[in-house]
C-alpha cells in the first residue's frame, strides 16, 4: 500500500472549516483513501473514504485532486468535539488487506 | 450493536506472567488484527488474521502470539510480558471485501 504524509498538527476556530490535507503522490489506481479519526485514547473511528471523485457523509467532505496525488479531509463546521488525530491511509479495497498502516495523522486541535 | 469487544480495559501485570487480552466481533468479519500504540509512534501492527487459522506477522509481532480457531474471536497472548510492551492495545476487524475497520476500546496494559 501507498505511503502517506500528513502534517503533524493544526489548529482550527471552533466553527470555522476544517481542511485536512494529505499527500499520497505514490498511490496506485486501484487504491482508495481512507480517512479515520481517533479521539484522545479511545478506538480509532472511520470517518469516510474515496477513489477519485468527491465524497461526502454527514461527517465530512473528502476531497481527491484529479491526479489522485493528494487529498483533503474537510470538517465544514468544526466543535470542540472534533478535536483528535486524524489518519489517512490509502489501501486497496477488496485486496490483500495485511499491513494496514496509519502512520502518525494529524493532530487537530479545535480552539474555542 | 455492532461492535468489537476488548477485556479488560485496563491491566496492571508483573514481568513473565502470562496473560491473554481477548477480542471478539459480533459482524462476522473475516479479518481481525492487533495494533500498539505508544506515544510518538503512532498505531503499529502487531499480528492480523484473514479468516479462521490464518494469521500472521504485522509490524511489531515479538513477544505476542495470536490464536484464530473461531471467526468471532481473536486473543493476544503474551507469553512472557516484559516493561517494554507496555501500552495501549487495539483490536480491529472488518469484512474481506475492504470495509472500513472497527476498533474495540482499547487495552491499557502496565506490566511493571
Amino acid at each position: 500500500d501507498a505511503k502517506t504524509t500528513q502534517p503533524t498538527s493544526m489548529d482550527c476556530a471552533e466553527g470555522r472549516a476544517a481542511n485536512l490535507p494529505c499527500n499520497h503522490s505514490t498511490i496506485s489506481g486501484n487504491e482508495y483513501v481512507y480517512w479515520y479519526r481517533q479521539i484522545h485514547s479511545q478506538g480509532p473511528q472511520y470517518i469516510i473514504h474515496g477513489l477519485k471523485n468527491n465524497e461526502t457523509n454527514e461527517m465530512a467532505s473528502l476531497i481527491i485532486t484529479e491526479d489522485r496525488k493528494s487529498s483533503t479531509l474537510i470538517l465544514p463546521h468544526a466543535t470542540l468535539r472534533d478535536t483528535a488525530v486524524y489518519y489517512c491511509i490509502v489501501r486497496v479495497r477488496g485486496g490483500s488487506q495485511g499491513n494496514l498502516i496509519f502512520g502518525k495523522g494529524t493532530k487537530l486541535s479545535v480552539k474555542p | 450493536e455492532a461492535q468489537v469487544t476488548q477485556n479488560p480495559r485496563y491491566l496492571i501485570t508483573v514481568t513473565g506472567k502470562k496473560l491473554t487480552v481477548t477480542c471478539s466481533q459480533n459482524m462476522n468479519h473475516e479479518y481481525m488484527s492487533w495494533y500498539r500504540q505508544d506515544p510518538g509512534l503512532g498505531l503499529r501492527q502487531i499480528y492480523y488474521s484473514m479468516n479462521v487459522e490464518v494469521t500472521d506477522k504485522g509490524d511489531v509481532p515479538e513477544g505476542y502470539k495470536v490464536s484464530r480457531k473461531e471467526k468471532r474471536n481473536f486473543p493476544l497472548i503474551l507469553e512472557s510480558p516484559s516493561p517494554n510492551q507496555t501500552s495501549l492495545y487495539f483490536c480491529a476487524s472488518m469484512t474481506e471485501g475492504g470495509s472500513p475497520l472497527h476498533f474495540g476500546n482499547g487495552t491499557r496494559l502496565t506490566v511493571t
